[in-house]
């Protein structure tokens, strides 16, 4: 069974950082691109960011670009999100999911909450 | 940046009544669309890619067309479960893959 289990999510303030993890099972963690999509209180579903199965390959939205940086650990079949400068539109469940453009397997999410 | 509108925000549906759901691109996407159910505190699951392939385990009262700009999601009779929020998604123009703002379809 494919697992996707997020973790790292908080109260974090303004300009503050924070660091996703996802852990996953039931695949071959390095055989997939990966993704980070999000969803702020609400709202609709925003796509945040993207990496290929080597890690050689890393897609932003525009939104994010420079303040957050995604990297994966294919070891540890771990996928990370490293956000930087957070801003109160930051604030979102942020999803772990496979695959770089549709997606069958997501996980639970994780909240960030961006307030002081 | 390729915008996805859904219509209606919201539908109005009685059990066993068929929904139809609404999705435009702003430009051509060609098939490359995706459809996906969301219930509260879930994450979102895929029903439909490629605008009309199933997904796995996807009941067959689940079905998508469409091309080019415009697409449909249809359910041809409504169950207690399939009440949520539906999101479209385009993936030919990525990254990034944008999504509609989603159509709510609540019980009449």
């Amino acid at each position: 069974e494919v697992q996707l289990l997020e973790s790292g999510g908080g109260l974090v303030q303004p300009g503050g950082s924070l660091r996703l993890s996802c852990v996953v099972s039931g695949f071959t963690f390095s055989s997939y691109a990966m993704s980070w999509v999000r969803q702020a209180p609400g709202r609709g579903l925003e796509w945040v960011s993207g990496i290929s199965d080597s890690g050689g390959r890393i897609y932003y939205a525009d939104s994010v670009k420079g303040r957050f940086t995604v990297s994966r650990d294919n070891s540890k079949n771990t996928l990370y999100l490293q956000m930087n400068s957070l801003r109160a539109e930051d604030t979102a469940v942020y999803y772990c999911v496979r695959d770089r453009m549709v997606y069958l397997h997501w996980g639970q999410g994780t909240l960030v909450t961006v307030s002081s | 940046e390729i915008v996805m509108t859904q219509s209606p925000a919201t539908l109005s549906v009685s059990p066993g009544e068929r929904a139809t759901l609404s999705c435009r691109a702003s430009q051509s996407v060609s098939s490359d669309v995706a459809w996906y159910q969301q219930k509260p505190g879930q994450a979102p699951r895929l029903l439909i890619y490629g605008a009309s392939t199933r997904a796995t385990g996807i009941p067959v009262r689940f079905s998508g067309s469409g091309s080019g700009t415009e697409f449909t999601l249809t359910i041809s009779s409504l169950q207690s479960e399939d009440f949520a929020v539906y999101y479209c998604q385009q993936y030919n123009n990525w990254p990034p893959g944008t999504f509609g703002q989603g159509t709510k379809v609540e019980t009449k």
